[in-house]
């Protein structure tokens, strides 16, 4: 099973900020990697998939990258809606379709 | 519009069997890959299973295995998750999630989640 490592756990800015979150596998997944927002209440949103495309809707300040093992997540200016857990999700070497634990960014 | 909605949550007994529903609309369902995750409190989300688009195959997490059992009824628009032998571990937020014409293992939409009690 491949381990989905998330970096920070918490990471506290102010809107206007940007935030680089990180995911890292235990083993390559290739670029097969996806990107969830998930805010109390709600139901997780498809942010980006295969490692840098973003999903149908998703506004461009949202950008991923990375292969193999590396992978960031970059948010360029945080909205206040942005505030939420993230989770990176692989689905190069399934079942299962793993889960990073999540990065909350909250309101500094 | 894309909807997902599941059904059926509720508080079981440790060791009890509960049936959890999703109600499709808005897409073609029977040309998607569909999935359950989970979600315990305090936790993040965990994978549960799958079921391709016939029906004829499925894979589970190891610790649902002999357990649980997705199914799907493409008539009804409607995907199942039955349940069986819970423990606390089960304890969480069930979502039901559509997998992507893309590739079935990104989960494009998901529901609002059902909750599932195991409780002693």
């Amino acid at each position: 099973e491949i381990v989905l490592t998330q970096s920070p756990a918490i990471l506290s800015l102010s809107p206007g900020e940007r935030a680089t979150l990180s995911c890292r596998a235990s083993q390559s997944v290739v670029s097969y990697l996806a990107w969830y927002q998930h805010k109390p209440g709600q139901s997780p949103r498809l942010l980006i998939y295969d490692a840098s495309n973003r999903a149908t809707g998703i506004p461009d300040r949202f950008s991923g990258r990375g292969s193999g093992t590396d992978f960031t997540l970059t948010i360029s200016s945080l909205e206040p809606e942005d505030f939420a857990v993230y989770y990176c999700q692989q689905r190069s070497n399934w079942p299962p379709y793993t889960f990073g634990q999540g990065t909350k960014v909250e309101i500094k | 519009e894309v909807h997902l909605v599941e059904s059926g949550g509720g508080l079981v007994q440790t060791g009890g069997s509960l049936r959890l529903s999703c109600a499709a609309s808005g897409f073609t369902f029977s040309s998607h890959w569909m999935n359950w995750v989970r979600q315990a409190p305090g936790k993040g989300l965990e994978w549960v299973a799958n079921i391709k688009q016939d029906g004829r195959e499925t894979r589970y997490v190891d610790s649902v295995k002999g357990r649980f059992t997705i199914s799907r009824d493409n008539a009804k628009n409607s995907l199942y998750l039955q349940m069986n032998s819970l423990g606390g571990e089960d304890s969480a937020v069930y979502y039901c999630a559509r997998g992507s014409l893309l590739a079935a293992g990104i989960l494009d939409y998901w529901g609002q989640g059902s909750l599932v009690t195991v409780s002693s």
